[in-house]
């Protein structure tokens, strides 16, 4: 059980167009969703908290009209990068947190990640 | 402020144990982790902590939190190929929604 899937793994895009990346808990709903942005050989940076049905929580620093994201239903959260520009190519990775929490710990299940290239 | 530093290379040889250390600057930590990162995958929880207990062993892992110096380490018992990988320390505090990473610590198996 437990397991977050990531639509596509791997996209290439021209510079100025825009990308949708899916995530999606399989078995479980997920009331909170993160999405990670990850550079070569760097840790995982928190770009968002995406909630069920309320506007996502973005950290400082990142750009929420640059990385949309829509949290529509319990199993589906989005982020898209508009307007993307070779800066941006990085390995996105999200997370679904299921609403029940286990002993109260925070667990996170983490999808695959997607690998954006940008050109 | 949030941080957790961890040093970003080890290399053993197989059989011998790794041991992976971390260090973190929040004591308000509720849960330590580690989790796993092969090549171009996403990360797989390992193992946890919670922050009142020292020790917690599952077969070939052993996690040792020292509380009072925000220290902890992850002991790969007779280490094999498929442990080759990155290994994430994080913490998340109490409270809070987030689990603070750190940078990983990339783990390299000699023959």
């Amino acid at each position: 059980g437990a397991v977050v899937s990531q639509h596509p793994s791997w996209v290439i895009c021209k510079s100025g167009t825009s990308v949708k990346i899916e995530c999606r808990s399989l078995d479980f709903q997920a009331t909170t969703m993160f999405w990670y942005r990850q550079f070569p050989k760097q840790s995982l940076m928190l770009m968002a908290t995406s909630n069920e049905g309320s506007k996502a929580t973005y950290e400082q620093g990142v750009e929420k009209d640059k990385f949309l994201i829509n949290h529509a239903s319990l199993t589906l959260s989005t982020l898209t990068v508009t307007s993307a520009h070779p800066e941006d190519s990085s390995f996105y990775i999200c997370s679904a947190r299921p609403p029940v929490r286990a002993g109260g710990r925070d667990e996170q299940f983490f999808g695959p990640g997607t690998r954006l290239t940008v050109l | 402020g949030e941080d957790v530093e961890q040093s970003l290379f080890l290399s053993v040889r197989e059989g011998d144990s790794s041991v992976i250390n971390c260090t973190y600057t929040d004591s308000s930590s509720t849960y330590l982790y580690w989790y796993k990162q092969e090549p171009g995958a996403g990360l797989q929880l390992l193992t946890y902590i919670f922050s009142n207990m020292d020790m917690k062993q599952d077969q070939r892992l052993t996690v040792l939190l020292n509380k009072k110096d925000k220290h902890l380490s992850l002991r790969i018992a007779d280490t094999q190929t498929g442990d080759s990988a990155i290994y994430f320390c994080a913490e998340s505090i109490t409270g809070d929604d987030k689990i603070i990473f750190g940078k990983g610590t990339r783990l390299h198996i000699l023959p």
